[in-house]
């Protein structure tokens, strides 16, 4: 049973790039979701898709982010024009159904911007 | 909106003590309520979850927790903890009549000491 997979783990950039990662769910899962983390906090959301659609977006996701789930398997997240404040661990995490069933969280990609 | 409160930042307890996490939630309508658990270098896990029925939901490593819809609240309990229970737990909570967001709380950090 592969679950959550998230690539890159890591990623250095400096301000001002653009960054990508990738979030792979487990394969019958038609949820995705993507949250962000920082130190002392919880994972706070910010997107999800049902199957390939985009439902809901948080205020925190602002202009500079943007996420796709073109075929509704795999998604992405990306970061344009990066700054020291989007540092953090961004988790994604996928379900099945229609309730709110169990997410399964993958091991997140922690960007650090210098 | 909805919003989750964890009171206890860090809590530190010797092997065998008994465990009671707090967790509060503002919503006004119909919610689902998680605890999720993330050890050491882990990724989030699921602990135990209510959407309806019996208040009182026992999850897994001898967990429970129990809704009591008067008082907002949703608090773990663990009638004896080990070392390996050694974790930082997030409450979680999901409005029914909204999209599948879920808004976590900040967590509590456990040290268990042996």
């Amino acid at each position: 049973d592969t679950g959550v997979s998230q690539n890159p783990r890591h990623k250095i950039t400096k301000r001002g790039q653009n960054v990508t990662f990738r979030c792979d769910p487990i394969s019958e899962h038609n949820r995705l979701y993507w949250y962000r983390q920082t130190l002392g906090q919880g994972p706070e959301f910010l997107t999800y898709f049902q199957n390939e659609a985009q439902l809901e977006k948080s205020r925190l996701l602002s202009d500079r982010f943007s996420a796709e789930r073109p075929k509704g398997s795999f998604s992405t997240l990306e970061i344009q024009r990066t700054e020291q404040g989007d540092s953090a661990m961004y988790l994604c995490a996928s379900s099945l159904g229609t309730g709110a069933y169990e997410q399964y969280f993958g091991p997140g990609t922690r960007l650090t911007v210098t | 909106a909805q919003s989750v409160s964890q009171h206890n930042h860090h809590v530190i307890l010797s092997e065998a003590a008994s465990l009671e996490l707090g967790c509060n939630y503002s919503y006004g309508g119909t919610v689902n309520l998680f605890w999720y658990v993330q050890y050491p270098g882990q990724h989030l896990q699921l602990l135990l979850k209510y959407f309806s029925g019996d208040p009182l939901v026992k999850g897994i490593k001898g967990f429970e927790a129990e809704f009591i819809k008067s008082k907002f609240s949703f608090n773990l309990r663990k009638p004896s903890v080990q070392w390996s229970d050694t974790a930082e737990y997030f409450c979680a909570v999901n409005a029914i009549s909204g999209y599948q967001k879920v808004t976590f709380g900040t967590g509590t950090k456990l040290q268990v000491i042996p």
